[in-house]
């Protein structure tokens, strides 16, 4: 069964801690992406990639950075956490050519907690 | 960035009904998805769709293309308690490798 793994279902840190939320995927796709999701506010786009070593900005980066250094691998990093920064983030793959369309694989998400 | 249109936020349906939720946009798309997220789990893909005016049924669940490729329609029939959770429509546009644009999601909950 493919797969996009998140390494933690669950996490609570501390104000002004380094964070890194870490994501793989089985599938061989390029695309990998991170969302944030809140109540009303739907999926945001943090940071995607298109492939390993690059990334481009998505809709809301501020406080965060991201490292792609192996295909089936995207880390999110909060550099300072923040309590603003207490939301489920989620994390998808894709890979996009020929007639098929399947979207994105999402993972189960990890839910941050910032205190 | 820009998002697709879904409303309302929530919907509160008795078991057994059918519920009909739609999705819009003022831009074209080439291809519309629907998104089905459980309580702590992330979305999963229910139905995609390629063509405009293209009908696609996934059991009980089915989705339409708008013809005008702005927008896009999901009907549940009979529906039943683990229907519950937050339906995401998903959007994209031509070029390869474009990103998909979503909608905010609508939460169904389903009165057994």
């Amino acid at each position: 069964d493919v797969k996009v793994t998140q390494s933690s279902r669950y996490l609570v840190k501390r104000t002004g801690e380094k964070v890194f939320l870490e994501c793989v995927q089985d599938m061989d796709h390029e695309n990998m992406f991170w969302y944030r999701q809140d109540p009303g506010l739907g999926l945001r786009l943090i940071y995607f990639s298109y492939d390993v070593k690059m990334k481009e900005k998505g809709d809301i980066p501020e406080g965060y950075s991201v490292s792609r250094e192996k295909k089936e691998r995207f880390s999110l990093i909060l550099e300072s956490a923040s309590t603003n920064q207490t939301s489920m983030y989620l994390c998808a793959s894709s890979s996009y050519g020929g007639n098929s369309d399947y979207g994105y694989t999402f993972g189960s998400g990890t839910r941050l907690t910032v205190v | 960035g820009q998002q697709l249109n879904q409303s309302p936020q929530s919907m509160f349906i008795q078991e057994g009904e059918d519920v009909s939720m739609n999705c819009t946009s003022s831009s074209i798309f080439n291809t519309w998805l629907w998104y089905k997220q459980e309580p702590g789990e992330g979305p999963v893909l229910l139905i995609a769709l390629y063509k405009a005016g293209e009908l696609t049924s996934n059991g009980r669940l089915t989705a339409q293309f708008g013809i005008t490729r702005k927008d896009s329609f999901l009907n549940i029939s009979a529906s039943i308690p683990s229907d519950v959770g937050i339906y995401f429509c998903a959007g994209r546009k031509a070029g390869a490798n474009s990103k998909l644009t979503f909608g905010k999601g609508i939460t169904l909950s389903v009165r057994p």
